[in-house]
């Protein structure tokens, strides 16, 4: 248990739904991220949160669409996906401090996307 | 950009010390090393960070030469289940934002 959840764990979804992952840290940490990772494939950071506010959108489709409401929750809602966006969704968190770069990132494990 | 570059895949037999190295060229005066380890349909999880010389803890040790552009983490007598793929992460400030860019990872199979 890393103190960040993620759900669902496994979702399977048409190219014309609409659902949403979410994620929940219960570690106080202040920011917050999604990644990517397609089988085989490296993770690919999608957005990064500092106390709430987006700063960094990695080039990601508009089909994607990032929701902190605050520094615990996250979410990643989805419409409209294409097959080729399956793939393992991880959220992640840490304690961002300015002018330190130790930063930790905890992983939750993750939710595995597969659409149809 | 601070890059990072692993072996792709590496095998080792169980007992074994196994020694995985990354270089990093290009890392900045601030920034750390940080190892993650990842399992099959699992997010990666924090091993072993360091800015410099040697690290120790209850999992690994970390070895970063004095000019800082490589860093050896140090799996002693690996077992069965330290079979996964290992990160090599140092930050990377780009647009003001500071994040963190995973590379390919090395795959690590440890046989019996």
């Amino acid at each position: 248990e890393t103190g960040v959840t993620q759900t669902p764990r496994h979702l399977v979804m048409g190219m014309t739904n609409k659902k949403s992952l979410k994620c929940e840290q219960h570690l106080g940490h202040n920011a917050m991220y999604w990644y990517k990772q397609s089988a085989k494939k490296p993770l690919e950071l999608m957005f990064v949160y500092n106390f709430k506010e987006q700063t960094e959108n990695n080039s990601v489709p508009s089909r994607f669409s990032p929701e902190c409401p605050n520094s615990s929750h996250l979410f990643l809602h989805l419409h409209t996906l294409q097959p080729e966006d399956s793939a393992l969704y991880l959220c992640a968190s840490s304690q961002a401090m300015k002018g330190q770069y130790n930063e930790k990132l905890f992983f939750g494990s993750g939710t595995q996307l597969s659409v149809l | 950009l601070a890059k990072t570059t692993q072996p792709i895949s590496m095998d080792s037999y169980e007992g074994q010390e196994v020694n995985i190295t990354c270089s990093h060229n290009n890392i900045a005066t601030n920034d750390y090393i940080t190892w993650y380890q990842q399992f099959p349909s699992q997010g990666p999880r924090f091993i072993i960070q360091g800015y410099k010389t040697k690290v120790t803890n209850e999992v690994a040790s970390l070895f970063i030469p004095a000019d800082r552009k490589s860093s050896t983490l140090s799996l002693p007598r690996v077992s069965l289940s330290d079979t996964a793929v290992y990160y090599c992460l140092v930050g990377d400030i780009a647009s003001g934002t500071y994040k963190y860019i995973f590379g390919t990872g090395t795959r690590l199979k440890v046989l019996a």
